[in-house]
This record gives structure tokens, C-alpha cells and sequence, in this order.
């Protein structure tokens, strides 16, 4: 069973609409990650919080907007998608301490399909 | 060239053969080393850490060569279960930024 939650499984959403991704830990990690994976290509990074603040944001479109309520909480507000933004959203979330920041835990992912 | 270089496969072998995949890193400031497994539609779950003097769980044997910047995995009496595609994934030092290969796919054969 993951430690990191993510909801909903499945979204179908259209090209004017505004939803949410949502990602759950409690395993007490500081960093919490969203990337992004079209099918049979590795995962791409998107975002990176640590300890709630954005580290990294990988020259990503402003219609994904991260959030980060609280230290297990991470979001991934979607609107005026394309449908080239289809794909598995993955959350991930790992230790902080830069130089020992260990293993990266996954979700079940998101899968998004934009019509 | 791409900072972690997997071949993509697909290696298609017998149950009980053994496999060994091999995968380069460009960034001499790599720090972390880890194998994953992907099943297909599902997430990246880890396999094993790689750490500098190599190390085992069960089947599956990790190497690292940081002279040669290259790591390695090797798995035994492979099972139909681990037909999967394997990602090697590079930690830069200091960062978060973890670096993903493009994966080998593994289909073992009944």
C-alpha cells in the first residue's frame, strides 16, 4: 500500500474547465514533488515544495498552479488545459536535508485526460 | 546526450534466466542512486538503493562504478513477475532534483 494518497484516480475534463489535483502524505517528509509521465516516457518534473515553499517550478504553464497548504498536503490546480496535458500525474514526496534527500515515494497517480 | 542513459530494451527472456541491465550518468555530481520498477498504467515503486559497494535483496543484484559513471542491475531465476520496465534514477547532490532514464522494459517468457 502507498503512503502517498492522491486523488481523484481518473479525470476527464474539458479545455475551459477548473479542477484540482490532490496528494497525501504522512510519513513526515518535507519535500513533496508533481510530475508529470505520457506513456512510455519516464517521469518529467514539474514542481518541487520544500518545507512548503516552491524549489523548483521546471519552466512549467501557468494553467498548473501548485499549492502548498500544509506540510502533507500538496495540490495541482488545472485550468484551460490542452489536450497535449493528458497523461499519469504523479506526487511524490522524499526526506529534506539537501545532500541526503533519500528514496522518492509515489502516488498512485492521477490519470488526466483533457477533451 | 542525456544526463542518464537506459537502453530501452525491450529484453525478452526465459523464466530462470538471468538479465542484467546497465545504465550511464553524465552529472559527476551524482550523489543518490536508486532502481525502480514501473508496472504498466501503475506508479514507480522503488527496487533497491545502489550504493558504492554494491549490495543484494533476494534476486537482484545493484553495482555502482562511479569512475565510470554507471550502474547495474542484475536479476536472477527471473520470474514472469518481473516483467516490468525498470528506471534507473540519478539524485543530484544538494538538490531535489532527481534525474530519470528512459526505463527498460523487461518481458519474461513463459
Amino acid at each position: 500500500d502507498t503512503e502517498v494518497t492522491q486523488t481523484p484516480k481518473h479525470l476527464v475534463m474539458g479545455m475551459t474547465n477548473k479542477k484540482s489535483l490532490k496528494c497525501e502524505q504522512h510519513m513526515g517528509h518535507r519535500a513533496m514533488y508533481w510530475y508529470k509521465q505520457k506513456a512510455k516516457k519516464p517521469p518529467e518534473l514539474m514542481f518541487v515544495y520544500s518545507y512548503e515553499k516552491l524549489s523548483i517550478n521546471e519552466s512549467v504553464p501557468s494553467r498548473f498552479s501548485p499549492e502548498c497548504p500544509n506540510s502533507s498536503l500538496l495540490n495541482l490546480h488545472l485550468h484551460a488545459l490542452q489536450p497535449e496535458d493528458s497523461a499519469l500525474y504523479l506526487c511524490a514526496s522524499s526526506q529534506s536535508g539537501r545532500g541526503n534527500t533519500g528514496e522518492l515515494f509515489f502516488g498512485e497517480g492521477s490519470r488526466l485526460t483533457v477533451l | 546526450r542525456k544526463e542518464v542513459e537506459q537502453d530501452p530494451g525491450p529484453f525478452n527472456v526465459p523464466e530462470g534466466a538471468t538479465v542484467a541491465f546497465n545504465c550511464t550518468y553524465s552529472n559527476s555530481a551524482s550523489q543518490s542512486f536508486f532502481w525502480y520498477r514501473q508496472d504498466c498504467r501503475k506508479e514507480p515503486k522503488l527496487l533497491m538503493s545502489v550504493y558504492s559497494s554494491g549490495n543484494e535483496d533476494g534476486r537482484f543484484t545493484a553495482q555502482l562504478n562511479r569512475a565510470s559513471q554507471y550502474i547495474s542491475l542484475l536479476i536472477r531465476d527471473s520470474k514472469l513477475s518481473d516483467s516490468a520496465t525498470y528506471l534507473c534514477v540519478v539524485n543530484l547532490s544538494g538538490t531535489y532534483k532527481y534525474i530519470f532514464g528512459t526505463g527498460t522494459r523487461l518481458k519474461v517468457l513463459a
